[in-house]
């Protein structure tokens, strides 16, 4: 089956920094990595994703970079703020029976220190 | 719009008891899942339901772990018996399959704490 890898465990960034969170997928046939946002005691929520026809996206501060042949994606947020602290996942899945089956991987704790 | 409802939040018991958790996913969304998240871990899929059809338990522990999905609504998941491995969150998941792969919406989980 699919294994993701997520590096940092632990991001401290100043706020105006910015921050960059890395993953590693095993699967070639994986198409779809999304990125999920989880403050303490919060549910995850999707900030980003991208598919894997594409090798870029961004959506304001946020930004996900794809690199299909070294099978690894990352996050990057610029001008990081406080509220930007918050334990980031990111995961991966493929179209067709495995459809909706996201293979997370363990989490970076990112801290914007004001 | 409501979200994903989970309930209890917080659910402490002794070992060997049953503890079951509820769920109640976006209304539309056909396809459904259970997650398991440990401490300081990603989420890893327990079951994953396309309509009322269990398409994906293979990481279930079926011996003590149950689910069910009612109506193709609201979803039960059961441990008996629990055992102290088993503290965790439990997270529920909705998504609309449309045309691809697209956002899970998770519930607030429910901790469990096993004595």
């Amino acid at each position: 089956g699919e294994n993701v890898e997520q590096h940092p465990s632990t991001l401290s960034v100043q706020e105006g920094d910015s921050a960059v969170i890395k993953c590693t997928y095993s699967d070639s046939a994986s198409n779809y990595f999304p990125w999920y946002k989880q403050e303490l005691g919060k549910r995850p929520q999707l900030i980003i994703d991208i598919r894997s026809n594409v090798g870029e996206k961004k959506d304001q501060r946020i930004a996900v970079t794809l690199n299909k042949t070294a099978k690894h994606f990352s996050l990057h947020i610029t001008e990081t703020q406080p509220e930007d602290s918050a334990v980031y996942f990111c995961a991966a899945s493929k179209y067709g029976t495995s459809y909706g089956k996201l293979t997370f991987g363990q989490g970076t704790i990112l801290t914007v220190h004001p | 719009e409501a979200g994903v409802v989970q309930s209890p939040r917080y659910k402490i018991i002794e070992k060997k008891q049953p503890v079951a958790f509820w769920c109640n996913p976006i209304s539309g969304h056909n396809t459904f899942y259970w997650y398991l998240q440990n401490l300081g871990q990603g989420p890893e899929l327990l079951i994953r339901y396309e309509n009322e059809e269990a398409v994906d338990d293979s990481q279930l522990p079926k011996d003590r772990f149950s689910a069910e999905r009612l109506k193709g609504v609201d979803s039960t998941l059961k441990i008996q018996p629990a055992e102290l491995g088993d503290s965790a969150v439990y997270l529920c998941a909705s998504s609309s399959r449309g045309a691809g792969p697209g956002e899970l919406f998770f519930g607030e989980g429910s901790r469990l704490t096993v004595l």
